[in-house]
Order: structure tokens, then C-alpha cells, then sequence
């Protein structure tokens, strides 16, 4: 048990399908991110969330649509993606404030995009 | 903007050997901390270790330690007694600890180690 939870663990979509990844924690934490990592490259920061409210959108392009209904959930919306798009994304979080003491992640989605 | 280094795309160790991991950064910050985060093919990114910037004290937890040099901002990992569970991608990263974007991880491209039996 992880503590941070992501579900699909792996996703194929078409360019023109629309999907949703999911992320769940219940480790009390208020602050939630969503990040890209893709192969040789460092992991990028695409989206933060501090109680609920967005405090970060790192340039992302808007086929990319987060949405956090509670600190306890964090969603990434996909549509129109493209196949630069394929890349492992990861959910963290972290008590807000308490980020010093380090991250939470899930284990990620395998996003395809073909 | 802050950006991390890490200089050895792959290495490899003998098991029950000792190995270090080079991280440099950049910045103008004087206040944040350090992290070695590992990710296993389970792909589940985990805490190694923590430094924070202001302690002059190098950070250990059990059979890993750090090597901090902030004047140098420098950041190596020290494996000792590598164990095959140890075999992973490595990575440095870096959180600003006030002011803007701060308590963001910025990572490194990683380091991939794996431990030869």
C-alpha cells in the first residue's frame, strides 16, 4: 500500500479519444501534483494543488484539464493528445507546507498515445 | 530557476560493494533542501534521503549517506553494502524552501545503478 494510489496503471488512447487518470491519497495531505516523466529527461512539474486550488499550471498545454473536486483526489484530463504525449505520469502529494519533509508518489500511469 | 544535475546516466556495482552517485544543482536560493528519491521497475518513486541546506551536518539513513557541499552545491549519494534490491534509477532533486514555487521538487535526469551479484 503506497498511500498514493493511481489508477489506470497503464493506458492506450487514440488521438482523438478522450480519457482520465485518476489519483487517490488518504494520508491527510493537502497538496497534491501531477508530473510527466518521460524517457531521458527529468520529470516535470505540470500542475500543483494546494487545498483544492490550482497554485501551479507549468506551462501545460490545454489538451491537458486537471480537476481536484477534494484534497483527496486528483484527476488529469486527456483529450486530443498527442503521441510526444506518451510518457509515465505521477501523483504526489504532500501535508502543505510539509513539503520539505519530502513527497508521497503513486506508481504512475503508462499513457500510450497512438 | 533552479536546475539539477546528474552526470552518470548509468552505473553499475558489485554486491556488498560501495558506490556514490554525483548530483549537482544551480541556484541563488540559501534556504532549501535536498532529496535522493529511488525508483524501482515498480515505478513507484521512493525517499532515500533528505538534507536540508541550513544544517551542516551530512544526512545518513542506515546504509546511505550523503555527501553535502554547499559551497560546491554539491550533493553526492553513498551506497555502501549494495544490495541487489538496490538496483534502480536514482534521482537528485531540489525544493526551494520559501518565496515563490517553493516546496517543488525539480529533479535531475537520474542515475540508473544496478547491483551485479
Amino acid at each position: 500500500e503506497t498511500g498514493v494510489t493511481q489508477t489506470p496503471r497503464h493506458l492506450v488512447m487514440g488521438m482523438t479519444n478522450k480519457k482520465s487518470l485518476k489519483c487517490e491519497q488518504h494520508l491527510g495531505h493537502n497538496a497534491m501534483y501531477w508530473y510527466k516523466q518521460s524517457a531521458k529527461k527529468p520529470l516535470e512539474l505540470m500542475f500543483v494543488y494546494n487545498f483544492k486550488e490550482q497554485t501551479e499550471n507549468n506551462s501545460v498545454p490545454s489538451r491537458f484539464s486537471p480537476e481536484c473536486p477534494n484534497s483527496s483526489h486528483l484527476f488529469l484530463h486527456l483529450h486530443t493528445l498527442q503521441p510526444e504525449d506518451s510518457a509515465l505520469y505521477l501523483c504526489a502529494s504532500s501535508q502543505e507546507g510539509q513539503g520539505r519533509f519530502g513527497y508521497t508518489f503513486g506508481s504512475g500511469t503508462r499513457l500510450t498515445v497512438v | 530557476a533552479q536546475t539539477v544535475t546528474q552526470s552518470q546516466p548509468e552505473m553499475s556495482v558489485q554486491e556488498a560493494e560501495t558506490v556514490t552517485l554525483s548530483c549537482t544543482y544551480d541556484t541563488s536560493e540559501n534556504n532549501y533542501y535536498l532529496f535522493w528519491y529511488k525508483q524501482p521497475p515498480s515505478r513507484q518513486m521512493i525517499l532515500v534521503i533528505r538534507q536540508e541546506a541550513y544544517k551542516q551536518q551530512n544526512a545518513t539513513e542506515n546504509r546511505f549517506s550523503v555527501n553535502f557541499q554547499k559551497a560546491a552545491k554539491s550533493f553526492s549519494l553513498k551506497i555502501s553494502d549494495s544490495q541487489l534490491g538496490d538496483t534502480a534509477m536514482y534521482f537528485c532533486a531540489f525544493m526551494k524552501g520559501s518565496g515563490a514555487g517553493s516546496y517543488q521538487l525539480t529533479f535531475g535526469k537520474g542515475t540508473k545503478l544496478s547491483v551485479i551479484p
